[in-house]
């Protein structure tokens, strides 16, 4: 069954500076999103992203976040300028195929970001 | 803005016995999906069992069944036969099928401990 892969699995930065978050989606799916799930705590929507442009964001998707698809298979998640506080694991999710109904969003294993 | 509220942050369970772990959501619209997802350990999104909300037959997956209460805005989880790989975190989450593409609305969440 066709999956969506995420890298890197765990990634450690030092406060400032800039990571980017790799998805790889399910390849006719249509919708992809990003959620982030602080320790301990519930998982949170960040950003959705549909026909290569940002089609919902939550208030967690400040200017310091940002969005892309750039080579039509990677979808990226970059973070400018990392803050303790935004020390989570990050998880990538795709919807689709239209045929299929649009339900059910299928989540990637997940990257841990440690920002220090 | 839908909520989604579970009041039991731990639950436990004894192997073989049976289990209910609860969900209630607040919403204005009458179209839209129900979700249970288990988070093991490693951190991983596993969709266990959806529920549209159209439907007034509650759905099943082996083991798990859903209690849909559509007029409470209910939406319990049961587990029958509990096993020692049903030990993790269980979240419900809510999606509108309003608006193609939305966002899922998680739960606190309950951590399950199954005791041999």
């Amino acid at each position: 069954e066709p999956e969506v892969t995420q890298t890197p699995s765990h990634q450690v930065t030092q406060m400032g500076q800039e990571v980017i978050l790799r998805c790889v989606p399910i390849s006719n799916h249509l919708y992809f999103y990003w959620y982030r799930q602080i320790l301990g705590q519930k998982v949170e929507f960040l950003v959705s992203f549909y026909n290569n442009e940002i089609s919902e964001k939550s208030e967690i998707f400040d200017d310091q976040f940002s969005v892309e698809r750039p080579d039509g298979s990677n979808f990226t998640l970059k973070i400018r300028s990392t803050k303790l506080e935004d020390s989570a694991m990050y998880f990538c999710a795709t919807l689709g195929p239209r045929d299929r109904g649009l339900i059910e969003q299928y989540f990637g294993p997940g990257t841990r970001l440690t920002v220090t | 803005a839908q909520t989604v509220t579970q009041s039991q942050p731990e639950m436990s369970v004894q192997e073989a016995e049976t289990v209910t772990l609860s969900c209630t959501y607040d919403t204005s619209e009458s179209d839209y999906y129900l979700f249970w997802y288990k988070q093991p350990p490693s951190r991983q999104m596993i969709l266990v069992i959806r529920q549209e909300a159209y439907k007034q037959q509650n759905a099943t997956e082996n083991r798990f069944s859903v209690n849909f209460q559509k007029a409470a805005k209910s939406f319990s989880l049961k587990i029958s036969d509990s096993q020692l790989g049903d030990a993790a975190m269980y979240f419900c989450a809510y999606r509108s099928e309003e608006t193609s593409g939305s966002r899922l609305t998680f739960g606190e969440g309950t951590q399950l401990t199954v005791n041999p």
